[in-house]
Protein backbone atom coordinates (compact mmCIF):
# COMPACT_ATOMS: atom_id res chain seq x y z
CA UNK A 1 0.00 0.00 0.00
CA UNK A 2 0.83 3.83 -0.05
CA UNK A 3 2.39 5.08 2.57
CA UNK A 4 0.41 7.56 4.57
CA UNK A 5 2.58 9.25 7.17
CA UNK A 6 1.45 11.22 10.80
CA UNK A 7 2.96 12.76 13.57
CA UNK A 8 2.04 9.60 16.56
CA UNK A 9 1.33 12.51 19.67
CA UNK A 10 0.37 16.16 19.80
CA UNK A 11 -0.84 18.07 22.73
CA UNK A 12 -2.81 21.30 23.58
CA UNK A 13 -3.69 22.91 25.82
CA UNK A 14 -7.65 23.51 26.24
CA UNK A 15 -9.07 26.22 24.24
CA UNK A 16 -5.86 26.29 22.03
CA UNK A 17 -6.43 25.37 18.21
CA UNK A 18 -4.92 21.90 17.29
CA UNK A 19 -2.88 21.02 13.82
CA UNK A 20 -2.76 17.38 12.85
CA UNK A 21 -0.92 16.44 9.67
CA UNK A 22 -0.38 14.14 7.02
CA UNK A 23 1.37 13.01 4.18
CA UNK A 24 0.59 10.79 1.58
CA UNK A 25 2.13 9.70 -1.90
CA UNK A 26 -0.28 8.47 -4.22
CA UNK A 27 -1.27 11.08 -6.25
CA UNK A 28 -4.55 9.20 -7.73
CA UNK A 29 -6.09 9.62 -3.96
CA UNK A 30 -9.74 10.95 -5.05
CA UNK A 31 -11.03 11.43 -1.09
CA UNK A 32 -9.31 12.08 1.93
CA UNK A 33 -10.64 11.63 5.20
CA UNK A 34 -10.09 12.19 9.07
CA UNK A 35 -11.15 9.43 11.35
CA UNK A 36 -11.38 10.23 15.24
CA UNK A 37 -10.87 6.77 17.39
CA UNK A 38 -11.96 7.50 20.86
CA UNK A 39 -10.37 5.21 23.85
CA UNK A 40 -11.84 1.74 23.64
CA UNK A 41 -13.68 2.20 20.51
CA UNK A 42 -13.95 1.91 16.33
CA UNK A 43 -13.21 4.91 14.24
CA UNK A 44 -15.72 7.25 13.36
CA UNK A 45 -15.59 9.48 10.39
CA UNK A 46 -14.94 12.76 11.17
CA UNK A 47 -15.47 14.62 7.91
CA UNK A 48 -13.53 13.88 4.17
CA UNK A 49 -12.34 15.86 0.76
CA UNK A 50 -12.45 15.46 -2.69
CA UNK A 51 -9.54 15.85 -4.15
CA UNK A 52 -10.28 18.76 -6.53
CA UNK A 53 -11.04 21.08 -3.26
CA UNK A 54 -8.26 22.52 -0.94
CA UNK A 55 -10.45 23.49 1.92
CA UNK A 56 -13.02 22.45 3.78
CA UNK A 57 -15.17 24.17 7.13
CA UNK A 58 -17.34 22.20 9.14
CA UNK A 59 -18.03 24.14 12.82
CA UNK A 60 -14.87 23.79 14.73
CA UNK A 61 -13.15 21.35 12.02
CA UNK A 62 -10.72 23.06 9.02
CA UNK A 63 -9.40 20.55 6.66
CA UNK A 64 -7.07 22.00 4.02
CA UNK A 65 -5.29 20.12 1.14
CA UNK A 66 -2.21 20.96 -0.39
CA UNK A 67 -2.11 18.14 -3.62
CA UNK A 68 0.98 19.55 -4.61
CA UNK A 69 3.28 18.51 -1.71
CA UNK A 70 0.32 15.94 -0.91
CA UNK A 71 -0.43 17.00 2.13
CA UNK A 72 -3.65 17.18 4.32
CA UNK A 73 -4.10 18.82 7.96
CA UNK A 74 -7.13 18.87 10.17
CA UNK A 75 -7.47 22.08 12.27
CA UNK A 76 -9.49 21.71 15.40
CA UNK A 77 -10.52 25.34 16.99
CA UNK A 78 -11.27 25.54 20.42
CA UNK A 79 -10.02 22.06 21.19
CA UNK A 80 -11.86 20.26 24.02
CA UNK A 81 -10.99 18.07 26.60
CA UNK A 82 -13.57 15.67 24.71
CA UNK A 83 -11.37 16.32 21.57
CA UNK A 84 -8.31 13.89 23.03
CA UNK A 85 -8.70 10.93 20.41
CA UNK A 86 -6.25 9.11 18.14
CA UNK A 87 -6.55 10.82 14.65
CA UNK A 88 -6.53 9.15 11.48
CA UNK A 89 -5.98 10.09 7.95
CA UNK A 90 -7.03 8.11 5.21
CA UNK A 91 -6.69 8.04 1.68
CA UNK A 92 -8.80 6.15 -1.23
CA UNK A 93 -7.15 5.69 -4.59
CA UNK A 94 -8.55 5.73 -7.90
CA UNK A 95 -10.47 2.68 -8.34
CA UNK A 96 -9.84 1.34 -4.85
CA UNK A 97 -12.26 -0.25 -3.07
CA UNK A 98 -10.55 0.05 0.58
CA UNK A 99 -8.78 3.30 2.42
CA UNK A 100 -5.15 3.41 3.21
CA UNK A 101 -4.95 4.77 6.54
CA UNK A 102 -2.06 6.77 8.51
CA UNK A 103 -0.30 5.65 11.73
CA UNK A 104 -2.64 7.85 13.81
CA UNK A 105 -2.03 11.07 15.91
CA UNK A 106 -2.84 10.93 19.59
CA UNK A 107 -4.23 14.09 20.37
CA UNK A 108 -3.97 14.75 24.29
CA UNK A 109 -5.58 17.74 25.67
CA UNK A 110 -4.35 19.13 29.13
CA UNK A 111 -6.90 21.37 30.84
CA UNK B 1 -28.67 -4.37 18.07
CA UNK B 2 -28.21 -2.25 14.92
CA UNK B 3 -25.21 -1.82 13.72
CA UNK B 4 -22.20 -3.49 13.22
CA UNK B 5 -21.04 -5.59 16.41
CA UNK B 6 -18.00 -7.80 16.52
CA UNK B 7 -17.32 -10.72 19.22
CA UNK B 8 -15.36 -11.60 21.19
CA UNK B 9 -14.18 -8.50 22.25
CA UNK B 10 -11.38 -9.71 24.02
CA UNK B 11 -9.82 -12.76 23.51
CA UNK B 12 -6.69 -14.94 24.63
CA UNK B 13 -5.66 -17.63 22.97
CA UNK B 14 -2.48 -19.94 22.21
CA UNK B 15 0.05 -19.91 19.62
CA UNK B 16 -1.65 -22.82 16.91
CA UNK B 17 -5.22 -22.78 17.68
CA UNK B 18 -7.69 -21.79 15.12
CA UNK B 19 -9.45 -18.70 16.40
CA UNK B 20 -12.67 -17.07 14.69
CA UNK B 21 -13.52 -13.29 15.22
CA UNK B 22 -17.08 -12.66 14.30
CA UNK B 23 -18.40 -9.62 12.63
CA UNK B 24 -22.41 -8.71 12.10
CA UNK B 25 -23.77 -5.66 10.18
CA UNK B 26 -27.66 -4.74 10.39
CA UNK B 27 -27.41 -1.99 7.03
CA UNK B 28 -27.20 -4.56 4.34
CA UNK B 29 -23.86 -2.69 3.58
CA UNK B 30 -22.41 -4.62 0.56
CA UNK B 31 -18.68 -3.82 1.83
CA UNK B 32 -17.12 -5.51 4.55
CA UNK B 33 -13.57 -5.06 5.90
CA UNK B 34 -11.11 -6.16 8.05
CA UNK B 35 -8.13 -4.20 9.76
CA UNK B 36 -6.03 -4.51 11.71
CA UNK B 37 -4.54 -2.55 14.22
CA UNK B 38 -0.95 -2.11 15.50
CA UNK B 39 1.08 0.63 17.02
CA UNK B 40 3.33 2.37 14.80
CA UNK B 41 1.17 0.86 11.12
CA UNK B 42 -2.21 2.49 12.02
CA UNK B 43 -5.28 0.23 10.21
CA UNK B 44 -3.75 -2.57 7.58
CA UNK B 45 -6.43 -3.82 5.66
CA UNK B 46 -6.12 -7.94 5.72
CA UNK B 47 -9.50 -9.00 3.98
CA UNK B 48 -12.55 -7.13 2.16
CA UNK B 49 -15.96 -8.21 0.64
CA UNK B 50 -17.78 -6.60 -2.11
CA UNK B 51 -20.99 -8.92 -1.48
CA UNK B 52 -22.03 -12.27 -0.61
CA UNK B 53 -19.51 -14.58 -1.85
CA UNK B 54 -16.89 -11.90 -2.93
CA UNK B 55 -13.71 -11.44 -1.08
CA UNK B 56 -10.13 -10.26 -1.40
CA UNK B 57 -6.64 -9.68 -0.17
CA UNK B 58 -5.82 -6.67 1.49
CA UNK B 59 -2.28 -5.20 2.73
CA UNK B 60 -1.33 -8.57 5.10
CA UNK B 61 -3.81 -11.22 4.57
CA UNK B 62 -1.27 -14.50 5.19
CA UNK B 63 -2.57 -16.40 8.19
CA UNK B 64 -6.42 -15.21 8.02
CA UNK B 65 -9.18 -17.13 6.06
CA UNK B 66 -12.53 -15.16 5.64
CA UNK B 67 -15.83 -16.06 4.64
CA UNK B 68 -18.80 -14.30 3.28
CA UNK B 69 -21.82 -16.70 3.15
CA UNK B 70 -24.65 -13.97 4.31
CA UNK B 71 -24.51 -10.20 3.68
CA UNK B 72 -24.61 -9.05 7.27
CA UNK B 73 -21.96 -11.53 8.35
CA UNK B 74 -18.00 -11.56 7.58
CA UNK B 75 -15.83 -13.86 9.82
CA UNK B 76 -12.14 -13.72 10.35
CA UNK B 77 -10.39 -17.30 11.05
CA UNK B 78 -6.36 -17.53 12.39
CA UNK B 79 -6.07 -20.96 11.03
CA UNK B 80 -3.41 -21.23 13.33
CA UNK B 81 -2.76 -18.28 15.47
CA UNK B 82 1.22 -16.84 15.80
CA UNK B 83 2.24 -14.51 18.36
CA UNK B 84 2.72 -12.13 15.71
CA UNK B 85 -1.43 -11.58 15.65
CA UNK B 86 -1.10 -10.36 19.00
CA UNK B 87 -3.48 -7.26 17.93
CA UNK B 88 -6.39 -5.22 17.97
CA UNK B 89 -8.80 -6.27 14.76
CA UNK B 90 -11.77 -4.05 13.60
CA UNK B 91 -14.59 -4.29 11.59
CA UNK B 92 -16.22 -2.28 9.23
CA UNK B 93 -18.65 -1.81 6.50
CA UNK B 94 -19.64 0.28 3.92
CA UNK B 95 -22.74 1.25 1.41
CA UNK B 96 -20.18 1.29 -1.63
CA UNK B 97 -16.61 2.22 -2.73
CA UNK B 98 -17.28 4.94 -4.97
CA UNK B 99 -18.26 8.44 -3.59
CA UNK B 100 -20.83 9.51 -1.72
CA UNK B 101 -22.15 6.77 0.85
CA UNK B 102 -19.03 5.03 0.72
CA UNK B 103 -18.04 6.29 4.40
CA UNK B 104 -16.77 3.38 6.38
CA UNK B 105 -18.79 2.28 9.84
CA UNK B 106 -16.35 0.51 12.30
CA UNK B 107 -17.56 -1.44 15.27
CA UNK B 108 -15.76 -1.32 18.39
CA UNK B 109 -12.86 -4.01 17.85
CA UNK B 110 -11.56 -7.56 19.02
CA UNK B 111 -8.33 -6.98 21.22
CA UNK B 112 -6.53 -10.81 20.30
CA UNK B 113 -3.67 -11.64 22.57
CA UNK B 114 -2.04 -14.94 21.36
CA UNK B 115 0.86 -16.39 24.01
Amino acid sequence: GEDVEQSLFLSVREGDSSVINCTYTDSSSTYLYWYKQEPGAGLQLLTYIFSNMDMKQDQRLTVLLNKKDKHLSLRIADTQTGDSAIYFCAERQAGANNLFFGTGTRLTVIP
Amino acid sequence: DAGITQSPRYKITETGRQVTLMCHQTWSHSYMFWYRQDLGHGLRLIYYSAAADITDKGEVPDGYVVSRSKTENFPLTLESATRSQTSVYFCASSESTRGVGDEQFFGPGTRLTVL
